[in-house]
C-alpha cells in the first residue's frame, strides 16, 4: 500500500541553525511531492512542490526540497532557521492510481530555540 | 482576495446531534476536500468532490455526508452516527482533482461534549 512516512514527529532547533526534515514515501512510480506548513489553529500553507525536472527545489520562505528517486525521499531543506518557522511540517503525495489522490505524512512539529 | 473560508471556526455539539461545516471558496476550483486532523495521525481524507453535483468517500467517510450543489460550496456535515467527532476539519480545493495543489481554509475545530 502506498504510504508517507515522517520519522521525525518532533524536531528542535536553534535559532539560525540549519534544518532538514526527512520524507519517505512508498509507491511504485515516481509520484508528485509537496510539502506544506501549519501554524497552529490554522491551515495548511504550500511550501513547495515537485513534479517533473530538475530534483532541487526552491520554495517560499527560504525552503527548498530535493527529489532522490534511489531513496524514495523527499527531505526538506533551511539553511538557516528563523523563530518564525516554528510549526508543523507536512510532507505530501500525489498519486495517480485508479482515482487521484493525496496522501499526507503524519507531520512533523517543529520548535525553534531562541 | 480569493481564497477558502470555513466557518464558524469553533463550534461546539451534544452528543447525538448533528452539525453542519461551512466552507466556501472564490479561487473557481473545481476539486473541493475534506479532511480531519487528530494529534499526531496527519490528514485524513473524509470526502472529495471533483466537480459539481459529484462527491466520493475518502478513508473515513462513515458518519459524515456532504453535498456539492454549487461549485463554490462544499459543507460538510457530521452527523450523530460519527462516534469519535472532537477533531480539527480543513477544507482545501484544487483546480483540477487530487494531485494539483491543494489550498487550505483556516479549520474548523469542533468538540462534542
Amino acid at each position: 500500500a502506498q504510504s508517507v512516512t515522517q520519522p521525525d514527529i518532533h524536531i528542535t532547533v536553534s535559532e539560525g541553525a540549519s534544518l532538514e526534515l526527512r520524507c519517505n514515501y512508498s509507491y511504485g512510480a515516481t509520484p508528485y511531492l509537496f510539502w506544506y506548513v501549519q501554524s497552529p489553529g490554522q491551515g495548511l500553507q504550500l511550501l513547495l512542490k515537485y513534479f517533473s525536472g530538475d530534483t532541487l527545489v526552491q520554495g517560499i520562505k527560504g525552503f527548498e526540497a530535493e527529489f532522490k528517486r534511489s531513496q524514495s525521499s523527499f527531505n526538506l531543506r533551511k539553511p538557516s532557521v528563523h523563530w518564525s518557522d516554528a510549526a508543523e511540517y507536512f510532507c505530501a503525495v500525489g498519486l495517480k492510481t485508479s482515482y487521484d489522490k493525496v496522501i499526507f505524512g503524519p507531520g512533523t512539529s517543529l520548535s525553534v530555540i531562541p | 482576495d480569493g481564497g477558502i473560508t470555513q466557518s464558524p471556526k469553533y463550534l461546539f455539539r451534544k452528543e447525538g446531534q448533528n452539525v453542519t461545516l461551512s466552507c466556501e471558496q472564490n479561487l473557481n476550483h473545481d476539486a473541493m476536500y475534506w479532511y480531519r486532523q487528530d494529534p499526531g495521525q496527519g490528514l485524513r481524507l473524509i470526502y472529495y468532490s471533483q466537480i459539481v453535483n459529484d462527491f466520493q468517500k475518502g478513508d473515513i467517510a462513515e458518519g459524515y455526508s456532504v453535498s456539492r450543489e454549487k461549485k463554490e460550496s462544499f459543507p460538510l456535515t457530521v452527523t450523530s452516527a460519527q462516534k469519535n467527532p472532537t477533531a480539527f476539519y480543513l477544507c482545501a480545493s484544487s483546480i483540477s482533482p487530487s494531485t494539483d495543489t491543494q489550498y487550505f481554509g483556516p479549520g474548523t475545530r469542533l468538540t462534542v461534549l
